[in-house]
């Protein structure tokens, strides 16, 4: 059974900084992930895919690495604003299933 | 720029009571999906449906629930009795046949009291 882990839990950093955010799942079978932002009260906002195929994805100062043998992937987001203050959450899906597994995010507040 | 639409966005009902969720998944997408979030806790899988048929459920999807695609554009989601437990915020997501990523709408905030 996939058990996804996300670490920090929770993370307050001025604007500016460069931030790694990690993901670590249990079952390295799996299909792609998705890195999605959620804002408070809010719907799930995709962020990132990466395939299984995949070593990393890029989109503008987004970037997300994926080692399956390991287990995890990291979403790194340069030069923070205070508009990326969010929760950020990881869902791999394993093969011979349809169904994003979610971990409990992290909490992420940037402030000017 | 295409998006899941649901409604409503927030119902507050009676213990013991029907509900139905509604979404309206992106126009060209074949697979659709319920997922809840109980406040505090994670995202859980709810239910996969593709070609007018589930093809996966949770554990958390027992008698009580039930999906339905009346129509070429809504995809319901129902809940015939329902307990105090089921509060949360239910989302509804699609993907379509070619593409991996999945889309998610804005959520429908449930309460039973």
């Amino acid at each position: 059974k996939q058990e996804v882990t996300q670490i920090p839990a929770a993370l307050s950093v001025p604007e500016g900084e460069n931030l790694v955010l990690n993901c670590s799942f249990t079952d390295s079978a799996i299909y792609n992930l998705q890195w999605f932002r959620q804002d408070p009260g809010k719907g799930l906002t995709s962020l990132l895919l990466i395939q299984s195929s995949q070593r990393e994805q890029t989109s503008g100062r987004l970037n997300a690495s994926l080692d399956k043998s390991s287990g995890r992937s990291t979403l790194y987001i340069a030069a923070s604003q205070p508009g990326d203050s969010a929760t950020y959450l990881c869902a791999p899906i394993s093969y011979n299933t349809d169904k994003l597994i979610f971990g409990t995010g992290t909490r992420l507040q940037v402030f000017p | 720029e295409p998006e899941v639409t649901q409604t409503p966005s927030h119902q507050v009902t009676q213990m013991g009571q029907e509900v139905i969720l509604r979404c309206v998944p992106i126009s060209n997408h074949l697979y659709f999906y319920w997922y809840r979030q109980i406040l505090g806790q994670k995202v859980e899988f709810l239910v996969s449906f593709y070609n007018n048929e589930i093809s996966e459920k949770s554990e958390i999807f027992d008698d009580q629930f039930s999906v339905e695609r009346p129509d070429g554009s809504n995809f319901t989601l129902k809940i015939r009795s329902t307990k105090l437990e089921d509060s949360a915020m239910y989302f509804c997501a699609s993907r379509d046949v070619s593409g991996n990523t999945i889309y998610f709408g804005e959520g429908s905030w449930l309460t039973v009291v």
